[in-house]
């Protein structure tokens, strides 16, 4: 089945311990996002690309970078973790139109010690 | 610009009960719609979706939302309520001519009760 995959699905870090999270996707879409999500609130985007168009929402840290070398790959890197970047980290791939649903990977849930 | 009320952070229903879920949507231009449901430690699925065809949607696990233009709502429901139905749900909305990129809700939190 086509998918969004997410590896780690959990992972701990220390504080200031540089840390990626992976996901792949098996859909062939052009726009791939980055979500970040805390308990009991709503995702919120981080940073997507169309392509390899990067497109960075203006409130996303600048300890957050990502990278996407191919259609199906795409990484997060926290560059330097502090305990607020414990979340769930969402990677959700669409094709590019306002109708278009997107498909959500299962999560990579990081804490930060 | 768009945005999405979810009226309730938690609803509280038995089980056999009707579940409706609230989502009022403000938007310039004709939007899409969608609800999503997100099951503990898990990501976001589509349960159904708007796209200006038929106004009364239907989606999977019984689940259904009518889009209502003068009332600029897209509420979510079902008419009997099971114990796996306990989740989070997000109301988005996108603008035909705009961003690809949806707008969520705050989510609302099902919780079911034998």
């Amino acid at each position: 089945d086509a998918m969004v995959i997410q590896n780690p699905r959990y992972q701990v870090t220390q504080f200031g311990k540089p840390v990626t999270l992976s996901c792949s996707q098996t859909l062939n879409h052009n726009v791939m996002y980055w979500y970040q999500q805390k308990s009991s609130q709503a995702p919120k985007l981080l940073f997507h690309y169309y392509d390899k168009d990067f497109n960075n929402e203006a409130d996303t840290p600048d300890n957050f970078q990502s990278r996407r070398p191919n259609t199906s790959f795409c990484f997060l890197d926290i560059r330097s973790p502090g305990l607020g970047d414990a979340a769930m980290y969402l990677c959700a791939t669409s094709g590019r139109g306002q109708e278009e649903t997107q498909y959500f990977g299962p999560g990579t849930r990081l804490l930060v010690l | 610009a768009q945005s999405v009320t979810q009226l309730g952070s938690h609803v509280s229903v038995s089980e056999g009960a009707l579940v409706l879920l609230r989502c009022n949507y403000s938007s310039s231009v004709p939007p899409y719609l969608f609800w999503y449901v997100q099951y503990p430690n898990q990501g976001l699925q589509l349960l159904l979706k708007y796209t200006s065809a038929a106004t009364l949607v239907k989606g999977i696990n019984g689940f259904e939302a009518e889009f209502k233009k003068s009332e600029t709502s897209f509420h979510l429901t079902k008419p009997s309520a099971h114990m796996s139905d306990a989740a989070e749900y997000f109301c988005a909305v996108s603008e035909s001519g705009g961003s690809y990129i949806p707008t969520f809700g705050r989510g609302t939190s099902l919780i079911v009760h034998p």
